[in-house]
């Protein structure tokens, strides 16, 4: 049973470039959550989506940072015209639904390490 | 505004003794607090949930403490081995069921000598 699967592992730009982040949930796993994490500052939620809808993305810079979650496929995280500030670990993870509400419990991908040249 | 702190200095402890983190948090009333496990380079590993009206859990070699009047968290790995070697972090969600507003310590290195 995979768990959450992220790619590319690293990726590298110039500013200026678009980065593409991926996330494939854990089977069966309906929401999904992008976070990012500097060294210094810890995790930081970005936004948190289900199949075909964001149903909170208060955590996104309005600018240039975009989220889906398709119907079919995984969940993209868009970068557009990157910048040396948006070096960081993205981190996407995935949680199941309990009776109604979300389970509470958080499984998490090896991440995407973006470095912006 | 809301604030969750860590041993922001890294613990170093010899195998076989209990290594004990400490989760500090102000201006919240967290319904839940989870521990999870990082290690270099890769995600969060979920260890342990603990609910704002519970007082205590335990999972194998691992035990979570939550006082709402301290406002502190204790996490205790019992019979240490150097595998244990990580990075701990705590997470504060403020209402169960949604993990959306989770709030994230910058966690605590732990090693474990043989």
């Amino acid at each position: 049973n995979a768990g959450v699967m992220q790619n590319p592992r690293h990726l590298v730009r110039r500013r200026g470039q678009e980065a593409r982040l991926r996330c494939s949930p854990m089977k069966g796993h309906s929401h999904v959550y992008w976070y990012r994490q500097l060294p210094e500052e810890g995790l930081k939620f970005m936004v948190y989506l289900q199949k075909e809808n964001i149903i909170d993305e208060s955590g996104m810079p309005k600018e240039r940072f975009s989220a889906e979650f398709p119907k079919e496929g995984p969940s993209i995280l868009r970068i557009q015209q990157v910048v040396r500030g948006d070096s960081a670990a993205y981190f996407c993870a995935s949680s199941s639904e309990k009776q109604g509400y979300t389970n509470e419990k958080l499984f998490f991908g090896s991440g995407t390490q973006l470095s912006v040249l | 505004s809301q604030k969750i702190e860590q041993n922001s200095e890294a613990l170093n402890i010899q195998e076989g003794k209990t290594a004990t983190l400490t989760c500090n948090y102000t201006n919240y009333s967290p319904a839940y607090l989870q521990w999870y496990r990082q290690d270099p380079g890769r995600g969060p590993v979920f260890l342990l949930l603990i609910r704002e009206n519970e007082k205590e859990k335990r999972k194998e070699r691992l035990k979570v403490t939550f006082d709402t009047t301290l406002k502190q968290s204790l996490f205790h790995i019992t019979a240490s081995q150097p595998a244990d070697s990580a990075t701990y972090l705590c997470a504060l969600g403020g209402n169960a069921g949604n993990n959306r507003k989770l709030i994230w310590g910058l966690g605590t290195s732990l090693a474990v000598n043989p």
